[in-house]
């Protein structure tokens, strides 16, 4: 079966970080390039960061760039995200996902998604 | 980069068909079609329901399609059942970023 599986969220204070993990199986795990997606409570989906299947190529969106690292292990069939310096507005559920098959070069859609871990930064 | 926009709530009987759309720019909706939609229930995670502007994944019901002019994609649900109800998010590629809509409530009356 195919399966993606977040781990490490949980209560943080303003300023502090975490680490999030993703376990990939079912598939080859380094084939694939990967997203973070997150949602805050009653909110929409936010991307949030994509990594290449080789790590080559990385993109952040403007609300965490210099903040946030995505990184990739994929002996491991594992996905990361090191969150720095988190802030209230990072609260969220933080879903991985995976892109599914390129078009002429350009990211497929999220076609398989983990269930989510929570963050929640607080004092 | 600015969120697509999507009405916030549509409803419709069963048996009925619906449409969501979604309004991007020329820098994203517009350039490609790169357009997916995702379907969420409360509490679970997001579904692919449509890629590539027009495409079902395997197990998708026929019922669900999608559709693109312009800037502005739309998604329309055909025959709605019950459990069709839930948040419709539809989603764009934009070069080095990727932009999501607000999300549409679909309520089956």
């Amino acid at each position: 079966e195919v399966q993606l599986v977040e781990s490490g969220g949980g209560l943080v204070q303003p300023g502090g970080s975490l680490r999030l993990s993703c376990a990939a199986s079912g598939f080859t795990f380094s084939s694939y390039s990967m997203n973070w997606v997150r949602q805050a409570p009653g909110k929409g989906l936010e991307w949030v960061s994509y990594i290449s299947s080789s790590s080559s190529t990385i993109y952040y969106a403007d609300s965490v760039k210099g903040r946030f690292t995505i990184s990739r292990d994929n002996a491991k069939n594992s996905l990361y995200l090191q969150m720095n310096s988190l802030r209230a507005e990072d609260t969220a559920v933080y879903y991985c996902a995976r892109s599914g098959t390129a078009v002429a070069g350009r990211r497929g859609a999220f076609d398989i998604w983990g269930q989510g871990t929570m963050v929640t930064v607080s004092s | 980069q600015s969120a697509l926009t999507q009405p916030a709530s549509v409803s419709g009987s069963p048996g009925q068909s619906i449409t969501i759309s979604c309004t991007g720019t020329s820098s994203d909706v517009g350039s490609y079609n790169l357009v997916s939609w995702y379907q969420q229930h409360p509490g679970k995670a997001p579904k692919l329901m449509i890629y590539e502007v027009s495409k079902r994944p395997s197990g998708v019901s026929n019922r669900f399609s999608g559709s693109k002019s312009g800037n502005t994609a739309s998604l329309t649900i055909s025959g709605l059942q019950a459990e069709d109800e839930a948040d419709y998010y539809c989603c764009s590629y934009a070069g080095s970023s990727t932009v999501f809509g607000g999300g549409t409530k679909l309520t089956v009356l």
